[in-house]
C-alpha cells in the first residue's frame, strides 16, 4: 500500500461549484499534514496544513480524521484560478529524520 | 525575499556528462531536501539533509551524489547523465522535527539526451 493516495481526478466542475478531495495514508504515526498547491510547471506551494480539530482560510477547509488516517480539503465557490494540482503531504519522524510522502496529486480544472 | 534559490532553470546534458545543481536557502532551516517530479509518479525524494553535515538517501537515490556544503547550501550532483534522469528537480528545505512546512525552488529543467 503506498503511503499517501490520492484519487488523480481531473475533476473537472463550473465555477462556483463546491468540491472535496480525499486522501489517506498509511502510517498511523504521522504527525503533521499539508495540503500544497502545484501549478503547471511551478513549483508546489504551502496551500494550508492540516489541524485535529480542522481549520478554514477563506473558502479552503482542511479536515483531519485521524481514526480512519485520511485528510479532506474542500473548496467552496470555486474560482477559475482554482485549477491546478493538488497535492497531499504527510510527515512523519523517521530513524534518522524527518520523512515527508506526498501524494501524487488531484488535478482540478474549473471552468466557465 | 529569496527563499529558495536553484540553479540552473534549464539544463540539456549528454549521456554520460557530469553536472551540479545549486540550492540555496536564506530561511535558515536546518533541513533541506531534493525531489525529482516526473509525469504519473508524484514528487519522489531523491536525497535530504536532516542539519549541516548530514545526508541520507530517500526513494531514488541511485545516480545521484549530495553535499550539504554550510547550512543555506545543498546541492545534487549527477555524475554520468543517463536519459533516465530528464526530469524537474525542485529543492526545498524546511520541515524538521518540529513539523514545520517546506517550501519549494522554482525547478530545474533538465533533459539528458
Amino acid at each position: 500500500r503506498k503511503e499517501v493516495e490520492q484519487d488523480p481526478g481531473p475533476f473537472n466542475v463550473p465555477e462556483g461549484a463546491t468540491v472535496a478531495f480525499n486522501c489517506t495514508y498509511s502510517n498511523s504515526a504521522s504527525q503533521s499534514f499539508f495540503w500544497y498547491r502545484q501549478d503547471c510547471r511551478k513549483e508546489p506551494k504551502l496551500l494550508m496544513s492540516v489541524y485535529s480539530s480542522g481549520n478554514e482560510d477563506g473558502r479552503f477547509t482542511a479536515q483531519l480524521n485521524r481514526a480512519s488516517q485520511y485528510i479532506s480539503l474542500l473548496i467552496r465557490d470555486s474560482k477559475l484560478s482554482d485549477s491546478a494540482t493538488y497535492l497531499c503531504v504527510v510527515a512523519s519522524i523517521a530513524n534518522s529524520g524527518y520523512a515527508l510522502n506526498f501524494g501524487k496529486g488531484t488535478s482540478l480544472l474549473v471552468t466557465p | 525575499n529569496a527563499g529558495v534559490t536553484q540553479t540552473p532553470k534549464f539544463q540539456v546534458l549528454k549521456t554520460g556528462q557530469s553536472m551540479t545543481l545549486q540550492c540555496a536557502q536564506d530561511m535558515n532551516h536546518n533541513s533541506m531536501y531534493w525531489y525529482r517530479q516526473d509525469p504519473g509518479m508524484g514528487l519522489r525524494l531523491i536525497y535530504y539533509s536532516a542539519s549541516e553535515g548530514t545526508t541520507d538517501k530517500g526513494e531514488v537515490p541511485n545516480g545521484y551524489n549530495v553535499s550539504r556544503l554550510n547550512k543555506r547550501e545543498f546541492s545534487l550532483r549527477l555524475e554520468s547523465a543517463a536519459p533516465s534522469q530528464t526530469s524537474v528537480y525542485f529543492c526545498a528545505s524546511g520541515g524538521g522535527f518540529s513539523g514545520n512546512t517546506i517550501y519549494f525552488g522554482e525547478g530545474s529543467w533538465l533533459t539528458v539526451v
